[in-house]
């Protein structure tokens, strides 16, 4: 059974680097029709989708916060890592990863999240 | 951008009544790419819909999906008590490759 686990420090400083990673266990990262991705869910918000890769190193980012994150696959380790870079409040939020089918383009395996808090 | 709108914020019903949840696109999207996901306090969104109308795997067929152009359906037949939770729909668009989610909509127990 496909399982997703995010793992990484619960409180970054602002201006530093918020750095994840999510662990891929029953399933190859490297399967074929699949991307892996990151989204995010500040307080009291929405679902935003930060960004998402294939195996292969094909990276696709939100606009909204491209400067500022790297998504990339480690296929020797099964993981898949996400940084974003220069870090306010705004980027308070539980990070959940996840994995894309590009038929649809649904997110049909979700990891169970892991809460990120930015302050000082 | 395609802005997801969902309406109404807040749905208040009964144990057995019938929901039914809206998703407006800011502009026409195909409804092969639009999604709805359910998410419960404490757990990640679980997939629900796909391609706007099919269940997901191990999905009850009292949640059904219906819609195209810009305006896209979630409906609950008889609302059971663990259906009570947040909604979000969620599209794909290609140009450039992006997804993009509703604000959600609140289900709760009335």
């Amino acid at each position: 059974q496909l399982q997703l686990q995010e793992s990484g420090p619960g409180l970054v400083k602002p201006s530093e680097t918020l750095s994840l990673t999510c662990t891929v266990s029953g399933a190859s990262i490297s399967s074929s029709g699949y991307y892996w991705d990151w989204i995010r869910k500040p307080p009291g918000k929405g679902l935003e989708w930060i960004g998402s890769s294939y195996y292969s190193g094909t990276t696709y980012y939100n606009p909204s916060l491209k400067s500022r994150v790297t998504i990339s696959v480690d296929t020797s380790k099964n993981q898949f890592s996400l940084k974003v870079t220069s870090v306010t409040a705004a980027d308070t939020a539980m990070y959940y990863c996840a994995r894309s089918y590009t038929v649809f383009y649904t997110f049909d395996i979700w990891g169970q999240g892991t809460m990120v808090t930015v302050s000082s | 951008e395609i802005v997801l709108t969902q309406s109404p914020g807040t749905l208040s019903l009964s144990p057995g009544e019938r929901g039914t949840l809206s998703c407006r696109a800011s502009q026409s999207i195909s409804s092969s790419y639009l999604a709805w996901y359910q998410q419960k306090p404490g757990q990640a969104p679980r997939l629900l819909i796909y391609g706007a109308s099919s269940r997901a795997t191990g999905i009850p067929d009292r949640f059904s999906g219906s819609g195209s152009g810009t305006d896209f359906t979630l409906t609950i037949s008889r609302l059971e008590p663990e259906d009570f939770a947040v909604y979000y729909c969620q599209q794909y668009g290609s140009s450039p490759p992006m997804y993009s989610f509703g604000q959600g909509t609140k289900l709760e127990i009335k």
